[in-house]
């Protein structure tokens, strides 16, 4: 079956504009997650989905960042007005397990973002 | 909340060796500890995994201890191969309800044939 698909792969903009992300996670997986990975660094957890609960907000770094997910489907992450330290890989994963039994995360291979 | 070390941030080893990368963390009441592979242009992969009420997993190769008291795990690749070259990441699962995972700081592993 497909993996979780990452759409832009790659986004070039330009500084103050707003970008949309796209996730789809593996078919049946209640668990979503959003991470930042910028140049040679680890992965930032950015926020959680699981199920229909209230998402785990606590990694967006500002106002500007926000995310939605419909159902157990699609999920846009969006920042707005960007700045050039928004530049960074954007991944996102997907489980079939979470809250306390979290399990094994299925990654995609990310939205390059670039801020000029 | 959660802080996860992991050192060392770069290792190299000769193909054949055994190379050993370890993290520590900050809540004594975490129970899930995974540690994920990354290939360049890739997302991470899975390659163990273990939880609290274990001390120690092997798969081939590679295995996992944990040391509950001292709040730290560690993997270890035994016989290295050029292809276990790679990023490795530590990440930790909380008390909570909360599936967050957090992520160590990554371990640039070079072997050398």
């Amino acid at each position: 079956g497909a993996g979780v698909s990452q759409s832009p792969s790659n986004k070039v903009t330009e500084k103050g504009k707003d970008v949309e992300l796209r996730c789809d996670p593996i078919s049946g997986h209640t668990a979503l997650y959003w991470y930042r990975q910028r140049l040679g660094q680890g992965l930032e957890f950015l926020i959680y989905f699981q199920g229909n609960s209230a998402p785990d907000k606590s990694g967006l770094p500002s106002d500007r960042f926000s995310a939605e997910r419909t159902g157990e489907s699609v999920s846009t992450l969006t920042i707005q007005r960007t700045q050039q330290e928004d530049s960074a890989v954007y991944l996102c994963a997907s489980s079939s397990r979470g809250g306390g039994n979290t399990g094994e995360l299925f990654f995609g291979e990310g939205s390059r973002l670039t801020v000029l | 909340g959660e802080n996860v070390e992991q050192h060392p941030s770069t290792l190299s080893v000769q193909e054949g060796d055994s190379a050993v990368i370890k993290c520590t963390y900050s809540d004594s009441a975490s129970n899930y500890f995974p540690w994920y592979k990354q290939e360049l242009g890739k997302g991470p992969q899975l390659i163990i995994d273990i939880r609290s009420n274990v001390g120690e997993k092997k798969d081939q190769r590679i295995a996992v201890t944990l040391n509950k008291t001292a709040k730290h795990f560690s993997l270890h690749i035994t016989e290295t191969q050029p292809e276990d070259s790679a990023v490795y990441f530590c990440a930790v699962h909380g008390s909570s309800n909360t599936g967050k995972l957090i992520f160590g700081q990554g371990t640039t592993l070079q072997v050398k044939p």
